[in-house]
């Protein structure tokens, strides 16, 4: 069974340019959130997305940063001119259903260094 | 708002000692409480999950309390060993999303 997939691992960009994170969920499960770490400070969610909806964005910055989820393939993470405040690991999750009696199951995370 | 606090930040023990993690929460309106391992540059292992109705988890060396309404729970480890050496995270689940604590970054000396 292939857990929770993200690509890529670790991602250099430059300031300005636009930065994509691929989540792959855990096969038959059809929720995501991810989820952003900064140095020396714990995870905080960003966005909960179900196939072809975004639930809530509540965690999202209102600018830049955009999610989807598409009815076939991975869930994206896209984040437009990206600034060195960006630079963070960033964790996919996914749950099988909806509702906090489902477990999330997290990737390994993609480590974005904007230089 | 919820906000979740892990004591200590940082803690250092040598192999073999018993040691207790803690994890407070400021909402007890919560409906399950995780502890998670996070090796340095990697993912998250989660170690042990509780539901709001439960009071305690066991795992091998591991046993997770969850004092709901005084918003607490602890992590319990055994006999350490240089390999618990890594970062533990506290996250509690209310709504769609886990809402971390800081985490306790755990160092055991051989």
């Amino acid at each position: 069974n292939a857990g929770v997939m993200q690509n890529p691992r670790h991602l250099v960009r430059r300031r300005g340019q636009e930065a994509r994170l691929r989540c792959s969920p855990v096969k038959g499960h059809s929720h995501v959130y991810w989820y952003r770490q900064l140095p020396e400070e714990g995870l905080k969610f960003m966005v909960y997305l179900q196939k072809e909806n975004i639930i809530d964005e509540s965690g999202m910055p209102k600018e830049r940063f955009s999610a989807e989820f598409p009815k076939e393939g991975p869930s994206i993470l896209r984040i437009q001119q990206v600034v060195r405040g960006d630079s963070a690991a960033y964790f996919c999750a996914s749950s099988p259903g909806r509702g906090s009696s489902y477990e999330q199951y997290f990737g390994p995370g993609t480590r974005l260094t904007v230089t | 708002k919820q906000e979740v606090t892990q004591i200590p930040a940082a803690l250092s023990v040598p192999e073999g000692e018993n040691l207790v993690l803690n994890c407070s929460f400021t909402d007890s309106a919560i409906y399950n409480l995780q502890w998670f391992r996070q090796d340095p540059g990697k993912g998250l292992t989660s170690l042990l999950l509780i539901q709001s109705s439960q009071r305690e988890q066991t795992s091998g060396r591991l046993n997770a309390s969850l004092d709901k309404s005084s918003g607490r729970s602890t992590l319990y480890i055994a006999a350490s060993q240089p390999g618990d050496s890594a970062t533990y995270l506290c996250a509690v689940r209310a709504n769609n999303d886990m809402r971390f604590g800081a985490g306790t970054r755990l160092t055991v000396k051989p």
